[in-house]
């Protein structure tokens, strides 16, 4: 069975400390593990994709990594702004027609980052 | 594009009643995805489609929930009857052609 564990659970920050979140997955190979960012009361918002470990992505403040084990979303000189919880999804590689989509997701990491 | 859009936004009902949640996908996404997310267990796959076709629905908690998707622009979550233990948020989303998802904003049910 597919698993993915996020942590930390919470993180505050002071506007401007950098640090990491973790996501570690253990699946039957992987086709994909995405990074989602949830506003209170609103859907998940797709921000990356990677497939293959050693593959980065940055999108402004964010920068996410992957590893054959774990991905790290790194946010440096984080703004009050960045504030959301952040999730994690693999999809796992199936045989060819199976024609399955499905991501399991990490419960998410609640980031706060204070003024 | 207006996204994926989902409606009731919120819905408050009492336990036994028919409960019914309703999605438009973004236009020519093709896979349709119905998620249930709570604090204890995160976001959980519910159901998906491919081509308005029922590809799994092994994560459908049980015979009181159903799912239709008539045609590639619409679809419903159906709960019947409904219970305490449904209260949840449901996201309906598309798939796009990398494989990420464009979720809705949800619909927030309550069963009193």
């Amino acid at each position: 069975e597919d698993q993915v564990t996020q942590s930390p659970e919470a993180l505050r920050l002071q506007e401007g400390e950098s640090s990491s979140l973790n996501c570690s997955y253990t699946v039957s190979g992987l086709r994909g593990l995405f990074w989602y960012r949830q506003d209170p009361g609103k859907g998940p918002e797709f921000l990356f994709t990677l497939y293959s470990a050693g593959e980065e992505k940055e999108k402004e403040r964010l920068k996410a990594t992957l590893t054959k084990k774990e991905s790290f979303l790194h946010i440096t000189a984080p703004k009050p702004e960045d504030s959301a919880t952040y999730l994690c999804a693999v999809q796992a590689a199936l045989s060819p027609g199976a024609g399955s989509y499905q991501l399991t997701f990490g419960k998410g990491t609640k980031l706060s980052v204070i003024p | 594009d207006a996204g994926v859009i989902q409606s009731p936004r919120h819905e408050v009902t009492e336990m036994g009643q028919e409960v019914t949640l309703r999605c438009k996908p973004i236009s020519g996404h093709n896979s349709l995805f119905w998620y249930r997310q709570t604090m204890m267990r995160g976001l959980e796959l519910l159901i998906y489609f491919n081509n308005n076709v029922p590809i799994d629905d092994s994560g459908m908690p049980e015979d009181r929930f159903s799912a239709k998707m008539p045609n590639a622009s619409f679809s419903t979550l159906k709960i019947q009857p409904s219970e305490p233990r449904d209260s949840a948020v449901y996201f309906c989303a598309s798939r796009g052609q990398a494989g990420e998802l464009f979720f809705g904003e949800g619909s927030r049910l309550t069963v009193l």
